[in-house]
């Protein structure tokens, strides 16, 4: 079945740019996403690129697909202590043109150091 | 922007009991739901997903019998937890569809924290 794989630790310094990446198994997904979840919370949604896209950047934002190689990041510039959070990928589960359910890595946990 | 409304946040309950977790969309209407478990420190595992006006689909290992969903409505659907005993301790999240066709489509609640005594 498919599969989405990420580091699960990531550690930078207030100011610096972090990149967290992910790869994934379905080569058919046509949208992945990145989502952002904080202790106790609820995930919010950073971003998401359209698989036909190779960027997309959005303030701080800068999403990189590689659809060859199944290779998908996410660069903050300029981090922040706020951006401390664990970080997912997610890979959409079509089926025949219908939208499915969204497959998740297990997360990213990027600390900040001031 | 899109709102999915997801309580209670915590709840404590005593083995044995139900636990009803109620998702709602605010602003927009849920054609479909679906409901996850996350244990700590791991990804989200994919528990069900509900369409409007029809029977809810489980993913494999997880117990229809037991998580009763409900989605009668296309802003409301129901996670019940029936006879629940510790390890169904875990954190809820539901995540409301927005439509067909739209990539950026996915709304997720804030979350239920599940404790079972």
């Amino acid at each position: 079945g498919e599969d989405v794989e990420q580091s699960l630790f990531l550690s930078v310094r207030e100011g610096d740019s972090s990149v967290i990446n992910c790869t994934y198994t379905d080569s058919s997904s046509t949208y992945l996403y990145w989502y952002k979840q904080e202790p106790g919370a609820g995930l919010q949604l950073l971003t998401y690129i359209f698989s036909n896209m190779d960027m997309k950047q959005d303030q701080r934002l800068t999403v990189l697909l590689n659809k060859k190689d199944k290779h998908l990041s996410l660069r903050i510039a300029d981090t922040q202590t706020g951006d401390s959070a664990i970080y997912f990928c997610a890979e959409r589960e079509d089926y025949g043109g219908s939208q499915g359910n969204l497959i998740f890595g297990k997360g990213t946990k990027l600390s900040v150091k001031p | 922007g899109a709102v999915v409304s997801q309580h209670p946040s915590r709840v404590i309950c005593k083995s044995g009991t139900s636990v009803k977790i109620e998702c709602r969309s605010l602003d927009f209407q849920a054609t479909t739901m679906f409901w996850y478990r996350q244990f700590p420190k791991q990804s989200l595992m994919l528990m069900a997903t509900s369409n409007e006006g029809s029977k809810a689909t489980y993913e494999q290992g997880v117990e229809k019998d037991k998580f009763l969903i409900n989605h009668a409505s296309l802003t409301l659907s129901t996670l019940t937890v029936t006879s629940a005993h510790p390890e169904d301790s875990s954190f809820y999240i539901c995540s409301a569809l927005q439509g067909a066709g739209s990539g950026y489509g996915y709304t997720f609640g804030s979350g239920t924290r599940l404790t079972v005594v």
